[in-house]
């Protein structure tokens, strides 16, 4: 099983840029979350979609577009990068909403933004 | 404003040692998740639990809902015990800042 992935795992964008980090997971999940990670900090939730057709902004959504486009698949669009977007990126899934279920992760994607 | 509070940031051991990290959080749960995260980056779930405690060999983890606290300790620490460990609560999941293990052999 290969759980959720997540691509590219690194990229260096321009500021003004626009890229989309891709996300699929094979567990037949209905929850998917966007979370970025920064230095001392915890990580913090971009958007999720807590089943197919659905997406809700979370703590952090400026700057960011998201697109559920099947149940596996789940992605994140910056359609103008900026520096303040540096950072490490994970995308979760989970069979429900709600924290009674396990969260499965990807393995991250390191963006920088010059 | 910090909903899941972890404590202690850093902590470094001996190989061997019995190790405790803790969470306080704000928010009301169902259940709160431990999890780690190593060096390479990759996070996976260690426990999920809701009442009581739970044991996964060395990995013990326990909750007191009242307290709204939650402990993880390590015993017979490793060096490849060594890992960020973070704690999650939270419908959509608040975390914390993750405490930094380090197992010097």
């Amino acid at each position: 099983n290969a759980g959720v992935t997540q691509t590219p795992k690194f990229q260096v964008l321009k500021t003004g840029q626009s890229m989309t980090l891709q996300c699929a997971q094979d567990m037949n999940h209905n929850s998917m979350y966007w979370y970025r990670q920064d230095p001392g900090m915890g990580l913090r939730l971009i958007y999720y979609s807590a089943s197919e057709g659905t997406t809700d902004k979370g703590e952090v959504p400026n700057g960011y577009n998201v697109s559920r486009l099947n149940k596996r698949e789940f992605s994140l669009r910056l359609e103008s990068a900026a520096p303040s977007q540096t950072s490490v990126y994970f995308c979760a899934s989970s069979e429900s909403l709600g924290d009674t279920g396990e969260l499965f992760f990807g393995e991250g994607s390191r963006l920088t933004v010059l | 404003k910090n909903e899941v509070e972890q404590s202690p940031q850093n902590l470094t051991a001996q190989e061997g040692e019995f190790i405790t990290i803790n969470c306080s959080y704000s928010v009301g749960i169902s259940a709160l998740h431990w999890l780690q995260q190593h060096p390479g980056g990759g996070i996976v779930s260690l426990f999920m639990l809701s009442s009581g405690k739970k044991k996964h060999g060395r990995l013990i983890a326990t909750i007191n809902i009242q307290e709204k606290h939650s402990s993880l300790h390590i015993t017979a620490s490793h060096p490849r015990d060594s890992a960020v460990y973070i704690c999650a609560v939270g419908n959509q999941f608040y975390f914390g800042t993750g405490t930094s293990l380090t197992v010097i052999p």
